[in-house]
Parts: structure tokens; C-alpha cells; sequence
């Protein structure tokens, strides 16, 4: 249980296009989504949280119209990047964990990424 | 704020030889700490948890062991295989906030 789909898996596009990025949770219902952004051989960097209804909390640095979060319900979140340019490309992993409001530790379920590259 | 240091560096080793991947860290309360391991071109996988002191966490014949104090979440195996070949993540999440923070990660080399 508990699998995280994220797609597309590779997106290519031209400089100045948007780009969606989608991450369902397909067997669980997750309240919480996160949005990290990997730089080659390089760690996890949290760039948002989204909670299902409200809006994302963006971390420090990440420019919120940038970065577009919708989380408009318990299985789907997306992630707009808008306006793309060559230094967006990046991988890009959600991951989901269930309602925290629960008590005790909800973890975070991964999808397997997006490698996107802006020409 | 809560941080995670892993070691420096990547590791390479032969097959059957004993692994060990540091991994300490930094918080203010009583965090949940994990290891993740990251295939090529995947997303991360949960390999193994510990929620309080003393306790042990274990997958895949990966251990380690949760030590209050020295503030240390160890990653050890005692047989590398050529399939471990991987990245491995350390990281903490503080009681209630299930918010991750990673350390940087260390690139695992298994040679046969």
C-alpha cells in the first residue's frame, strides 16, 4: 500500500512554456503533499507543502508564481511551473502522507520523480 | 533549526564487504529519523525508520540503531550486494510535523 504516481516521469520543453506536473496517491488519502526539487547528486530541497483545501506554504526562496501548488483534493496534487526557463530544469519529487491530525507519525510516501528539461 | 549531517563523499566497496554510513543530527525535541535509499532516476524509498531512543530499524538486512546521545542514526549492513548499489538519505522529521530534513546523502558503489 501506500503508492505515490507522479507524472510526467521526463518532460522536455521549449524555454517560456508552462509545465503540470501531477502526483496522485493511489491507494490512501493524503492531506499532506510535498514538493521537493533535486539538483544532480545533490540532497532533497523542500520547496512546498500542501495541504488538501488550503493553500501551499512555500519555504523560503521559492517564488510562489513560479512554483504554482493546487491541492484540490485528497488523492491529486499539482505542480505548475510557469514560464519555464533553462534554470528550472531540475527533478522534481512529491511525496504524500496521510492526515498527521491523527496522531502518531504519518510518513511520507515518495513518487518517482520529474526530470524536467527547459531547452 | 533541525538539520542532518551525513559523511562526505561517496562510498565504494566490494561485494559481501560491511557498510557503514554515518549520519547524525541536530533538533530541538525528539525527532523521528529515517533512511531513505534513491535508485537511479527514481524517486526515494523508505528503508527504515526509528521514533524514539534505543530503538533499532531494520530492512533488507540495513540496521540502525536511534542513540540519544550522541544524536546518531548509523546505517550499517553487514553484506553489501551489488543491487544496494544506491543513494542513501538520512533523515529527521520533528513529533507532530511530519516535515522532512534530509542530509545530503551519500552515493553507494557496489563492485562485484
Amino acid at each position: 500500500g501506500a503508492v505515490v504516481s507522479q507524472h510526467p516521469s521526463w518532460v522536455i520543453c521549449k524555454s517560456g512554456t508552462s509545465v503540470k506536473i501531477e502526483c496522485r496517491s493511489l491507494d490512501f488519502q493524503a492531506t499532506t503533499m510535498f514538493w521537493y526539487r533535486q539538483f544532480p547528486k545533490q540532497s532533497l530541497m523542500l520547496m512546498a507543502t500542501s495541504n488538501e483545501g488550503s493553500k501551499a506554504t512555500y519555504e523560503q526562496g521559492v517564488e510562489k508564481d513560479k512554483f504554482l501548488i493546487n491541492h484540490a483534493s485528497l488523492t491529486l496534487s499539482t505542480l505548475t511551473v510557469t514560464s519555464a526557463h533553462p534554470e528550472d530544469s531540475s527533478f522534481y519529487i512529491c511525496s504524500a502522507s496521510r492526515d498527521t491530525r491523527r496522531g502518531g507519525d504519518q510518513p511520507q510516501h515518495f513518487g518517482d520523480g520529474t526530470r524536467l528539461s527547459i531547452l | 533549526g533541525d538539520s542532518v549531517t551525513q559523511m562526505e563523499g561517496p562510498v565504494t566497496l566490494s561485494e559481501e564487504a560491511f557498510l557503514t554510513i554515518n549520519c547524525t543530527y541536530t533538533a530541538t525535541g525528539y525527532p523521528s529519523l529515517f533512511w531513505y535509499v534513491q535508485y537511479p532516476g527514481e524517486g526515494l524509498q523508505l528503508l527504515l525508520k526509528a521514533t524514539k531512543a534505543d530503538d533499532k530499524g531494520s530492512n533488507k538486512g540495513f540496521e540502525a540503531t536511534y542513540r540519544k546521545e550522541t544524536t546518531s542514526f548509523h546505517l550499517e549492513k553487514g553484506s553489501v550486494q551489488v543491487s544496494d548499489s544506491a543513494v542513501y538519505f538520512c533523515a529527521l522529521s520533528e513529533r507532530g510535523n511530519n516535515r522532512l530534513a534530509f542530509g545530503k546523502g551519500n552515493q553507494v558503489v557496489v563492485i562485484p
